[in-house]
């Protein structure tokens, strides 16, 4: 069982290039989520899905864009890189609400955008 | 807005000592969750404790146990028996009813020392 699985787990970047970050997820869970993580400020939530087909803004969704055209897979997009995004990404998964605490992450994407 | 903040930065322990970390959180909620994630120097996000507002009871997993106190909106973690594999960021969420956003603190670091 291979959980949540992301890729690529590290990636440099030019200033205004694109890129996808991909998550897929094995165990069937409805909730999935994207995290980027910045020293002293935690987590902080970008974008979610409760379901396929259904997606949501999180506190940080400038500059990313997210799909979920199926239950497994929830890609998330940089459309223009900015050094500002450089960070650690975490993909999370849930059966189904977060309240559970259940929340499965990957293992996080190293993105460096010079 | 739900805010959760955690004012120490770092703290160290000695092996087999007890330390205790501090959370508190902002929100006009009534029913909501709380939880203690552990950060490993892997990055891997592991759920240590979760907590239910509407139990007044301290939730307890082996050598973890929290203080929630809910008219001071505080949920500290206490770590007895500190052992070296404990070395990890520590961070506080929050999650209302609704549960589709888990709100995260900036994080503690703890260092066990030998």
């Amino acid at each position: 069982n291979a959980g949540v699985t992301q890729t690529p787990k590290f990636q440099v970047l030019k200033t205004g290039q694109s890129m996808t970050l991909q998550c897929a997820q094995d165990m069937n869970h409805e909730y999935m989520s994207w995290y980027r993580q910045d020293p002293g400020m935690g987590l902080r939530l970008i974008h979610y899905s409760v379901g396929a087909g259904i997606t949501d803004q999180g506190e940080v969704p400038n500059g990313y864009n997210v799909s979920r055209s199926t239950t497994e897979d929830f890609p998330l997009r940089l459309l223009s890189a900015a050094p500002s995004q450089t960070s650690v990404y975490f993909c999370a998964s849930s059966y189904q609400q977060v309240d559970t605490g259940e929340l499965f992450f990957g293992e996080g994407s190293r993105l460096t955008v010079l | 807005a739900q805010t959760v903040t955690q004012s120490q930065p770092e703290m160290s322990v000695q092996e087999a000592e007890t330390v205790t970390l501090s959370c508190t959180y902002d929100t006009s909620e009534n029913n909501y969750y709380l939880f203690w994630y552990k950060q490993p120097p892997s990055r891997q996000m592991i759920l240590v404790i979760r907590q239910e507002a509407y139990k007044q009871q301290n939730a307890t997993e082996n050598r973890f146990s929290v203080n929630f106190q809910k008219a001071a909106k505080s949920f500290s973690l206490k770590i007895s028996d500190s052992q070296l594999g404990d070395t990890a960021m520590y961070f506080c969420a929050f999650i209302g009813a609704a549960g589709n956003k888990l709100t995260f603190g900036g994080g503690t670091r703890v260092l066990v020392k030998p």
